[in-house]
Protein backbone atom coordinates (compact mmCIF):
# COMPACT_ATOMS: atom_id res chain seq x y z
CA UNK A 1 0.00 0.00 0.00
CA UNK A 2 1.28 3.33 -0.60
CA UNK A 3 2.92 5.25 2.76
CA UNK A 4 1.66 8.27 4.11
CA UNK A 5 5.06 9.40 5.24
CA UNK A 6 8.86 8.39 4.08
CA UNK A 7 10.26 10.33 7.23
CA UNK A 8 8.35 10.06 10.14
CA UNK A 9 9.72 9.42 13.32
CA UNK A 10 9.11 5.45 14.17
CA UNK A 11 8.49 3.57 17.22
CA UNK A 12 9.53 -0.31 16.74
CA UNK A 13 7.65 -2.52 19.72
CA UNK A 14 6.98 -6.29 20.01
CA UNK A 15 4.11 -8.11 19.73
CA UNK A 16 2.32 -7.72 23.46
CA UNK A 17 4.40 -4.78 24.61
CA UNK A 18 2.65 -0.84 25.56
CA UNK A 19 3.32 1.43 23.18
CA UNK A 20 3.52 5.20 24.20
CA UNK A 21 3.15 7.51 21.41
CA UNK A 22 4.40 10.98 22.40
CA UNK A 23 3.40 14.60 20.74
CA UNK A 24 4.36 18.05 21.66
CA UNK A 25 1.17 20.36 21.03
CA UNK A 26 1.84 24.41 20.08
CA UNK A 27 -0.55 26.78 21.91
CA UNK A 28 -1.14 26.82 25.39
CA UNK A 29 -4.58 27.98 24.86
CA UNK A 30 -6.11 24.69 22.63
CA UNK A 31 -8.73 22.47 24.66
CA UNK A 32 -9.29 19.39 22.95
CA UNK A 33 -7.27 17.22 21.85
CA UNK A 34 -7.66 13.98 19.51
CA UNK A 35 -5.48 11.02 18.20
CA UNK A 36 -5.95 9.48 14.93
CA UNK A 37 -4.47 6.30 13.40
CA UNK A 38 -4.18 6.04 9.64
CA UNK A 39 -3.08 3.20 8.07
CA UNK A 40 -1.31 2.88 4.84
CA UNK A 41 -3.50 4.24 1.88
CA UNK A 42 -6.76 4.93 4.04
CA UNK A 43 -8.24 8.00 5.58
CA UNK A 44 -7.52 8.69 9.58
CA UNK A 45 -9.57 7.12 12.34
CA UNK A 46 -11.09 8.73 15.37
CA UNK A 47 -9.44 6.73 18.48
CA UNK A 48 -9.83 8.39 21.46
CA UNK A 49 -10.51 12.28 22.70
CA UNK A 50 -9.44 14.51 25.93
CA UNK A 51 -10.56 17.73 27.18
CA UNK A 52 -8.04 20.23 28.98
CA UNK A 53 -9.91 19.79 32.33
CA UNK A 54 -9.02 16.17 32.25
CA UNK A 55 -5.23 14.88 32.22
CA UNK A 56 -6.92 11.08 31.56
CA UNK A 57 -8.71 8.91 29.59
CA UNK A 58 -9.08 6.21 28.62
CA UNK A 59 -10.76 4.18 26.04
CA UNK A 60 -10.27 -0.09 25.10
CA UNK A 61 -6.54 -0.87 25.49
CA UNK A 62 -5.79 2.90 25.06
CA UNK A 63 -5.19 5.75 26.99
CA UNK A 64 -4.28 9.19 26.47
CA UNK A 65 -2.58 11.44 28.80
CA UNK A 66 -2.50 15.33 28.87
CA UNK A 67 0.57 17.40 30.34
CA UNK A 68 -1.00 21.03 29.84
CA UNK A 69 2.44 22.42 32.08
CA UNK A 70 5.02 21.32 29.72
CA UNK A 71 2.14 20.65 25.99
CA UNK A 72 2.71 17.20 26.03
CA UNK A 73 0.03 14.80 24.97
CA UNK A 74 0.68 10.77 24.88
CA UNK A 75 -1.08 8.05 23.73
CA UNK A 76 -0.54 4.24 25.39
CA UNK A 77 -1.38 1.10 23.52
CA UNK A 78 -1.56 -1.51 26.11
CA UNK A 79 -1.07 -5.34 24.37
CA UNK A 80 -0.03 -4.00 20.89
CA UNK A 81 -1.03 -5.82 18.59
CA UNK A 82 0.22 -6.55 14.58
CA UNK A 83 -3.26 -4.94 13.16
CA UNK A 84 -1.98 -1.56 15.98
CA UNK A 85 0.89 -0.87 12.83
CA UNK A 86 0.20 2.36 11.55
CA UNK A 87 0.90 6.14 11.68
CA UNK A 88 -0.62 8.18 14.41
CA UNK A 89 -1.47 11.78 14.52
CA UNK A 90 -2.66 14.31 17.05
CA UNK A 91 -5.02 17.16 16.68
CA UNK A 92 -5.27 19.99 19.16
CA UNK A 93 -8.62 22.35 18.62
CA UNK A 94 -8.13 25.77 19.77
CA UNK A 95 -10.31 28.16 17.66
CA UNK A 96 -13.85 26.61 17.06
CA UNK A 97 -13.81 23.29 14.52
CA UNK A 98 -10.53 23.99 13.39
CA UNK A 99 -7.74 21.51 14.03
CA UNK A 100 -3.96 21.84 13.74
CA UNK A 101 -2.59 18.26 12.99
CA UNK A 102 1.21 16.90 14.26
CA UNK A 103 3.80 15.74 11.82
CA UNK A 104 2.63 11.90 13.00
CA UNK A 105 4.76 8.75 14.31
CA UNK A 106 4.60 5.56 12.82
CA UNK A 107 4.01 2.66 14.96
CA UNK A 108 5.85 -0.79 13.72
CA UNK A 109 4.44 -4.03 15.53
CA UNK A 110 6.92 -6.78 15.08
CA UNK A 111 5.52 -10.63 15.55
CA UNK B 1 -24.78 2.31 6.13
CA UNK B 2 -23.45 6.16 7.48
CA UNK B 3 -20.33 7.87 6.44
CA UNK B 4 -18.33 9.81 4.43
CA UNK B 5 -17.29 8.87 0.98
CA UNK B 6 -14.42 10.42 -1.60
CA UNK B 7 -14.53 9.40 -4.95
CA UNK B 8 -12.25 8.26 -7.10
CA UNK B 9 -9.96 6.45 -5.08
CA UNK B 10 -7.17 6.99 -7.88
CA UNK B 11 -7.20 9.80 -9.98
CA UNK B 12 -4.59 11.07 -12.76
CA UNK B 13 -4.54 14.73 -14.12
CA UNK B 14 -2.94 15.83 -17.44
CA UNK B 15 -1.17 18.94 -17.19
CA UNK B 16 -2.65 21.99 -18.02
CA UNK B 17 -6.28 20.25 -16.69
CA UNK B 18 -8.45 20.92 -13.74
CA UNK B 19 -10.02 17.63 -11.74
CA UNK B 20 -12.83 17.70 -9.52
CA UNK B 21 -12.77 15.54 -6.31
CA UNK B 22 -16.17 14.30 -4.90
CA UNK B 23 -16.99 14.35 -1.41
CA UNK B 24 -20.28 12.86 -0.02
CA UNK B 25 -21.37 12.80 3.88
CA UNK B 26 -24.54 10.94 5.10
CA UNK B 27 -23.89 12.04 8.41
CA UNK B 28 -25.92 15.62 8.86
CA UNK B 29 -23.16 17.17 9.85
CA UNK B 30 -22.31 21.13 8.98
CA UNK B 31 -18.73 21.53 8.52
CA UNK B 32 -16.73 20.06 6.02
CA UNK B 33 -13.16 20.14 5.23
CA UNK B 34 -10.48 19.52 2.51
CA UNK B 35 -6.74 18.49 3.50
CA UNK B 36 -3.69 18.01 1.40
CA UNK B 37 -1.18 14.80 3.02
CA UNK B 38 2.47 14.72 1.61
CA UNK B 39 4.67 12.15 2.31
CA UNK B 40 6.89 13.29 6.04
CA UNK B 41 4.26 15.78 6.48
CA UNK B 42 1.01 16.50 8.93
CA UNK B 43 -2.39 16.85 7.20
CA UNK B 44 -2.73 20.73 5.69
CA UNK B 45 -5.80 22.48 5.08
CA UNK B 46 -7.38 23.55 1.96
CA UNK B 47 -10.81 25.02 2.29
CA UNK B 48 -13.24 24.62 5.02
CA UNK B 49 -16.98 25.17 5.23
CA UNK B 50 -19.03 25.59 8.53
CA UNK B 51 -22.56 26.16 6.69
CA UNK B 52 -24.01 25.03 3.05
CA UNK B 53 -23.10 28.02 0.59
CA UNK B 54 -20.39 29.33 2.83
CA UNK B 55 -16.37 28.03 2.32
CA UNK B 56 -13.52 30.00 3.98
CA UNK B 57 -9.73 29.63 2.57
CA UNK B 58 -7.08 26.82 4.83
CA UNK B 59 -3.41 27.44 4.83
CA UNK B 60 -2.81 26.28 1.47
CA UNK B 61 -6.10 27.12 -1.02
CA UNK B 62 -3.72 28.53 -4.31
CA UNK B 63 -4.56 26.47 -7.17
CA UNK B 64 -7.72 24.69 -5.78
CA UNK B 65 -11.55 25.69 -5.53
CA UNK B 66 -14.54 24.42 -3.90
CA UNK B 67 -18.14 24.41 -3.79
CA UNK B 68 -20.91 23.78 -1.43
CA UNK B 69 -24.27 24.06 -2.67
CA UNK B 70 -25.76 20.95 -0.90
CA UNK B 71 -25.34 20.02 3.37
CA UNK B 72 -23.81 16.61 2.12
CA UNK B 73 -21.80 17.42 -0.92
CA UNK B 74 -18.45 19.15 -0.95
CA UNK B 75 -16.37 18.67 -3.97
CA UNK B 76 -12.70 19.99 -4.70
CA UNK B 77 -11.33 21.22 -7.95
CA UNK B 78 -7.51 21.12 -8.50
CA UNK B 79 -7.18 23.88 -11.48
CA UNK B 80 -4.05 24.25 -13.75
CA UNK B 81 -2.58 27.00 -11.21
CA UNK B 82 -1.49 24.12 -9.01
CA UNK B 83 1.81 23.08 -10.08
CA UNK B 84 2.28 20.21 -7.64
CA UNK B 85 -0.55 18.38 -7.47
CA UNK B 86 0.41 15.13 -6.40
CA UNK B 87 -0.42 14.00 -2.77
CA UNK B 88 -3.04 12.02 -1.14
CA UNK B 89 -6.17 14.60 -0.36
CA UNK B 90 -8.49 13.52 2.88
CA UNK B 91 -12.14 15.24 3.13
CA UNK B 92 -13.69 15.23 6.74
CA UNK B 93 -16.68 16.78 8.34
CA UNK B 94 -17.55 17.27 11.39
CA UNK B 95 -21.29 17.45 13.87
CA UNK B 96 -19.90 21.01 14.89
CA UNK B 97 -18.30 19.23 18.30
CA UNK B 98 -14.99 19.53 17.34
CA UNK B 99 -13.93 15.80 16.14
CA UNK B 100 -13.65 15.33 12.13
CA UNK B 101 -14.01 12.10 10.95
CA UNK B 102 -12.28 11.75 7.47
CA UNK B 103 -13.10 9.84 4.72
CA UNK B 104 -10.87 7.24 2.59
CA UNK B 105 -8.88 9.67 0.60
CA UNK B 106 -8.42 10.24 -2.83
CA UNK B 107 -4.49 10.26 -4.41
CA UNK B 108 -4.06 12.16 -6.99
CA UNK B 109 -1.20 11.83 -9.61
CA UNK B 110 0.38 13.64 -12.68
CA UNK B 111 1.00 12.26 -16.03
Amino acid sequence: GESVGLHLPTLSVQEGDNSIINCAYSNSASDYFIWYKQESGKGPQFIIDIRSNMDKRQGQRVTVLLNKTVKHLSLQIAATQPGDSAVYFCAENNAGNMLTFGGGTRLMVKP
Amino acid sequence: DGGITQSPKYLFRKEGQNVTLSCEQNLNHDAMYWYRQDPGQGLRLIYYSQIVNDFQKGDIAEGYSVSREKKESFPLTVTSAQKNPTAFYLCASSPGAETQYFGPGTRLLVL
